[in-house]
């Protein structure tokens, strides 16, 4: 299994650009999110999706879209970029939570955005 | 809301001594659970170990373990023996329990922990 997946790993924006970040992953985890991570602030929580069709806003929603077609990928986009939105971005993803239990999530490698 | 606090943003140890990293959190929820990321210098995340707030047994794996006091809020690791492939941010994370949002993870904001050969 390659796990979870995220591509590219470094991009450089101009402000009002727009991009996606892609994520997949092959594990047929239901539960997939959003992370971005800035210095001193730890990794908080943009969109996450709990099966195929379905997502919703996380701690930091604004200034991304999402949408989950497959349940293998949940792909980022981000409409209008700005120089608040140079950070580190994570793709997770872990088995279903409605089953319960301490199910890890796990991460991609990361993408390092930087906006101009 | 929930909230995660580490209150240690930088540690260090000596190579081979052990090293205790804070973490509290804040919840009403009675059932829970509690983890620690390791994310080193290569930026990938990864899973340290993990608690279940029902379990009155602290974790452990290998040299790693945690004090978990439910009643305090607090969920500290203990690194034993450290190397120094251990240096490395550390991240405590909350999760609710089961059912739709609750999956999401809730990170404190990490402690940089350094090992001195």
């Amino acid at each position: 299994n390659a796990g979870v997946t995220q591509t590219p790993k470094f991009q450089v924006l101009k402000t009002g650009q727009s991009m996606t970040l892609q994520c997949a992953q092959d594990m047929n985890h239901e539960y997939m999110s959003w992370y971005r991570q800035d210095p001193g602030m730890g990794l908080r929580l943009i969109h996450y999706s709990v099966g195929a069709g379905i997502t919703d806003q996380g701690e930091v929603p604004n200034g991304y879209n999402v949408s989950r077609s497959t349940t293998e990928d949940f792909p980022l986009r981000l409409l209008s970029a700005a120089p608040s939105q140079t950070s580190v971005y994570f793709c997770a993803s872990s088995y279903s939570v409605s089953a319960g239990g301490p199910w890890e999530q796990f991460f991609g490698p990361g993408t390092r955005l930087t906006v101009l | 809301a929930q909230t995660v606090t580490q209150s240690q943003p930088e540690m260090s140890v000596q190579e081979a001594e052990t090293v205790t990293l804070s973490c509290t959190y804040d919840t009403s929820e009675s059932d829970y659970y509690l983890f620690w990321y390791k994310q080193p210098p290569s930026r990938q995340m990864i899973l340290v170990i993990r608690q279940e707030a029902y379990k009155q047994q602290n974790a452990t794996e290998n040299r790693f373990s945690v004090n978990f006091q439910k009643a305090a809020k607090s969920f500290s690791l203990k690194i034993s023996d450290s190397q120094l492939g251990d240096a490395a941010m550390y991240f405590c994370a909350y999760r609710p329990p089961s059912g739709g949002s609750q999956g999401n993870l809730i990170f404190g904001k990490g402690t940089k922990l350094s090992v001195k050969p």
